[in-house]
């Protein structure tokens, strides 16, 4: 199994709502991250899991709030979120961290904050 | 800090048309990645380089970086119109203590059958 898996596909949330993405790998990895990607930019990097335990978190607002409960599952927490926080949210493993080694990403969650 | 510049930033070809792809960093590449990305997909895994004048191939595609490890090319042979889509190299950058990933702007691709 090489694949990392993103739940939901869509999401459409209100200002004052609470929410939870999904992300899920089985292939043994170690490192876990969450990254943003806006219409037409490259992805940026939140905040990166390494043995379950946030080795980075980019200075991203406390309305974020990720979570690893085990080596194949990471979460974000999203509450009280602002319109501009629309987004394409992307989940990537590796084997380990640091780097230097490939990254695999899943197929993301379309987040829309009305 | 170390930026990835893309050339060009977006192309179209004719079927079956070989394309070259450019990624220059301002400061030395200890890993270079390829990646694709379909529309509001997420990125799918090319290809790794980290050594100087090293050079991968995979299917169609073929992608080599430098001796001086500053900049690396994507070529694509024959394109297809499944080559379709945003080309991104990314660099592994050590930043305020940490080690991240960070991405070039992205070279969009169109393939014309």
């Amino acid at each position: 199994d090489t694949e990392v898996t993103q739940t939901p596909k869509h999401l459409v949330m209100g200002m004052t709502n609470k929410k939870s993405l999904k992300c899920e790998q089985h292939m043994g990895h170690r490192a876990m991250y969450w990254y943003k990607q806006k219409a037409k930019k490259p992805p940026e990097l939140m905040f990166v899991y390494s043995y379950e335990k946030l080795s980075i978190n980019e200075s991203v607002p406390s309305r974020f709030s990720p979570e690893c409960p085990n080596s194949s599952l990471l979460n974000l927490h999203l509450h009280a979120l602002q319109p501009e926080d629309s987004a394409l949210y992307l989940c990537a493993s590796s084997q380990y961290y640091p780097l230097y080694n490939e990254q695999f990403f899943g197929p993301g969650t379309r987040l829309t904050v009305l | 800090s170390q930026e990835l510049e893309q050339s060009p930033q977006s192309l179209i070809v004719q079927e079956g048309k070989n394309l070259t792809i450019n990624c220059t960093s301002s400061k030395t590449l200890y890993g270079l990645y390829w990646y694709k990305q379909k529309y509001g997909e997420g990125l799918i895994f090319l290809m790794m380089l980290q050594k100087g004048g090293e050079e991968k191939s995979h299917e169609k595609i073929t992608a080599k970086l430098d001796e001086k490890k500053q900049q690396s090319s994507l070529h694509i042979t024959a394109s297809q119109p499944s080559h379709a889509g945003i080309y991104l190299c990314g660099a592994d950058i050590q930043e305020g203590g940490s080690e991240k990933l960070v991405f070039g702007k992205g070279m969009k691709l169109t393939v014309n059958p």
